[in-house]
């Protein structure tokens, strides 16, 4: 089965610090998604994204962060300057269409910032 | 999205049937019920979504109350790798929203 992939799996970054995390969705795929998961905690929405833009995004997605599709295949979730409360698990998700589609998970990235 | 309830946990012997509760009682006409798992140290995986029929495929059951207002996720036969958190999800939207799921332990 096709997979959504995610890059790195771990990333420790010092506080203040930029991260850019990529995703390669499934490739027909046309629906782009970014979560996160704090240890212990729920899985968060943050954003969404089609057609070159955010369709939605959630209170936690605040000026620090942003997404792109640079090209074709990925997609990024950059974190400008990262604090402590950003250390979280990371899931990019992606789904062919708009209709009750199944999404497809990547293994996410751990990210610890210090 | 509808507010749902699920226990916060369950226990199945291995090779028994599980029944996975949800209660959605707010859920709109046109939300789908959508059932997801998330196994250890990985991410979101789907299982299984229908609408107002039960609907099969080779993961699981998922059977919809005739009112809507709630759903079960029927796994035949429990195995070790179906230890996971399933989370129970109606929406309309393009969107998931995860709640906090049962934690289903499974017993060898």
């Amino acid at each position: 089965e096709p997979e959504v992939t995610q890059t790195p799996s771990h990333q420790v970054t010092q506080m203040g610090q930029e991260v850019i995390l990529r995703c390669v969705p499934i490739s027909n795929h046309l629906y782009f998604y970014w979560y996160r998961q704090i240890l212990g905690q729920k899985v968060e929405f943050l954003v969404s994204f089609y057609n070159n833009e955010i369709s939605e995004k959630s209170e936690i997605f605040d000026d620090q962060f942003s997404v792109e599709r640079p090209d074709g295949s990925n997609f990024t979730l950059k974190i400008r300057s990262t604090k402590l409360e950003d250390s979280a698990m990371y899931f990019c998700a992606s789904k062919m269409s708009s209709t009750n589609e199944k999404l497809f998970f990547g293994s996410g990235t751990q990210l610890s910032v210090l | 999205d509808a507010k749902t309830t699920q226990p916060n946990s369950m226990e199945s012997n291995e090779e028994e049937p599980v029944h996975l509760p949800c209660n959605h009682s707010t859920i709109s006409g046109t939300d789908y019920i959508h059932w997801y798992r998330q196994l250890p140290s990985q991410g979101p995986e789907y299982v299984i979504h229908g609408l107002t029929s039960n609907v099969n495929n080779r993961m699981a059951s998922l059977a919809i109350a005739e009112d809507r207002k709630s759903s079960t996720l029927i796994l035949h036969r429990a195995t070790l790798r179906d230890a996971a958190v399933y989370y129970c999800i109606p929406t309309g939207a393009n969107n998931l929203f995860f709640g906090t799921g049962t934690r289903l332990t499974v017993i060898p």
